[in-house]
């Protein structure tokens, strides 16, 4: 597609349960970033990836979270052990390689309730 | 370490008056600085950018921004309020030599009266 494409949209789990959250992002777009917005805060960065690699995974709140991207393009955002507190919007990026760093294009973000 | 304050958590102003979203940074180095729009439903779109360029930085849809570093200052203005302009702005700095890890205000959510 043309833009960022998450999923799923809306994510309801129950706590201490496992979640994965998916980005595609726009074809040609080497660098990948996620992001956490809880309500009423902007975005928290969590990790960016430049190709397969993470560069810098600073964000990540603890251990429960991880994040791949096996073939330099789909990423998958992965939560265990889910908590209360995971619940968000989880926002996905991506930028060219080269791109003016912060000239990100972001996705529609993954809604997750933890209940 | 980098940061940005967003005075006002929600700004509501008039059809065709001024547009005047607030942001202050705080910065070790020469920063970026960059303000994003959300519109409702929808993820959020750049809407300008300042690298050390002109000062006076202009965007898409009639908006433009002043960095003032004395004032630590980048705030966002439009002459003209539209009703489409209503949506959540957020500042946002990124340190000169940073990866693209940027960090964002709270944001203010403007609405724009008939």
């Amino acid at each position: 597609g043309a833009g960022v494409s998450q999923t799923p949209s809306n994510k309801v789990t129950e706590k201490g349960k496992y979640v994965e959250l998916r980005c595609d992002p726009i074809s040609g777009h080497t660098a990948l970033y996620w992001y956490r917005q809880s309500l009423g805060q902007g975005p928290e960065f969590l990790i960016y990836f430049q190709g397969t690699g993470a560069a810098d995974d600073s964000g990540l709140p603890n251990d429960r979270f991880f994040a791949v991207r096996p073939e330099g393009s789909v990423s998958t955002l992965k939560i265990q052990r889910t908590e209360r507190g995971d619940s968000a919007v989880y926002l996905c990026a991506s930028s060219q390689q080269g791109a003016l760093a912060g000239e990100l294009f972001f996705g529609e973000g993954s809604r997750l309730t933890v209940l | 370490a980098q940061s940005v304050t967003q005075l006002g958590s929600h700004v509501s102003v008039s059809e065709g008056a001024l547009v005047l979203l607030r942001c202050n940074y705080s910065s070790s180095v020469p920063p970026y600085l960059f303000w994003y729009v959300q519109y409702p439903n929808q993820g959020l779109q750049l809407l300008l950018k300042y690298t050390s360029a002109a000062t006076l930085v202009k965007g898409i849809n009639g908006f433009e921004a002043e960095f003032k570093k004395s004032e630590t200052s980048f705030h966002l203005t439009k002459p003209s309020a539209h009703m489409s302009d209503a949506a959540e702005y957020f500042c946002a700095v990124s340190a000169r030599g940073s990866q693209g890890n940027l960090i964002f205000g709270k944001g203010t959510k403007l609405s724009v009266k008939p």
